[in-house]
């Protein structure tokens, strides 16, 4: 079974530019999530989608921020314009939720992540 | 609300135990562990259920206190495969699919 695709790995851009990640979930997995992961923190929620509703984006700062995830599957995070606050490893996770009623579980898979330099 | 974690770093030699605590101010329904090597993403160890039992996976378990709001993971004989940080989300609603990461407890296992 093929693991969370994301791209590029890696991004080095100036303040003010726009940049955008790419992220390909495990074939199924209806919920999809982007985390930013900041050097010797855990990762932060910025958006979670089911198929291709968005659930929750309370921590996304939606005045620099967007996401979108078309048909359910793929997904795009873009920055726009990036301040030096903003890097990190961007991550991007799918999960499957397995079980019934009562005792439903679920593990998150995470992509091998974006690393953004804003210099 | 973020998970507290402790102790933030860990030094064994192998073959030493550890305990990795990871408590919420807030009421749970799941606590789930991670692992992350350096520059890798991180990797689903177990899941911790409301009401559910003590999970093992290999030499690495875990225990969820619900009275406490607490879980903690337990990694005996370790190995130096065990090194890395580890991560443990918590979900407050359940089937919100939704996890809250501390910041983390960073384990190194000397030979």
């Amino acid at each position: 079974e093929a693991g969370v695709a994301q791209s590029p790995r890696y991004k080095i851009i100036e303040k003010r530019q726009s940049v955008a990640f790419w992220c390909n979930p495990i074939s199924g997995h209806a919920t999809l999530y982007w985390y930013q992961q900041i050097l010797g923190q855990g990762p932060k929620l910025l958006i979670q989608f089911q198929n291709n509703g968005v659930v929750d984006d309370s921590q996304l700062p939606k005045d620099r921020f967007s996401a979108e995830r078309l048909k359910g599957v793929d997904s795009t995070l873009k920055i726009q314009p990036a301040k030096l606050e903003d890097s990190a490893v961007y991550l991007c996770a799918s999960s499957l939720v397995k079980g019934g009623r009562g005792y439903a579980t679920y593990e998150q898979y995470f992509g091998p992540g974006t690393r953004l330099t804003v210099t | 609300q973020q998970p507290v974690q402790s102790p933030q770093a860990v030094i064994l030699r192998e073959g030493e135990d550890a305990v990795i605590n990871c408590s919420s101010s807030k009421a749970l329904y799941s606590v789930h562990w991670y692992r992350q090597k350096h520059g890798e993403a991180p990797v689903f160890l177990m899941i911790l259920l409301k009401g559910g039992e003590q999970k093992g996976h290999e030499k690495i378990s875990a225990s969820f206190n619900e009275k406490k709001q607490q879980s903690s993971l337990y990694l005996t004989a370790s190995q130096l495969s065990y090194s890395g940080t580890y991560f443990c989300g918590t979900e407050t609603q359940g089937g919100s699919e939704k996890l809250v990461f501390g910041k983390g407890t960073k384990l190194t296992v000397n030979p």
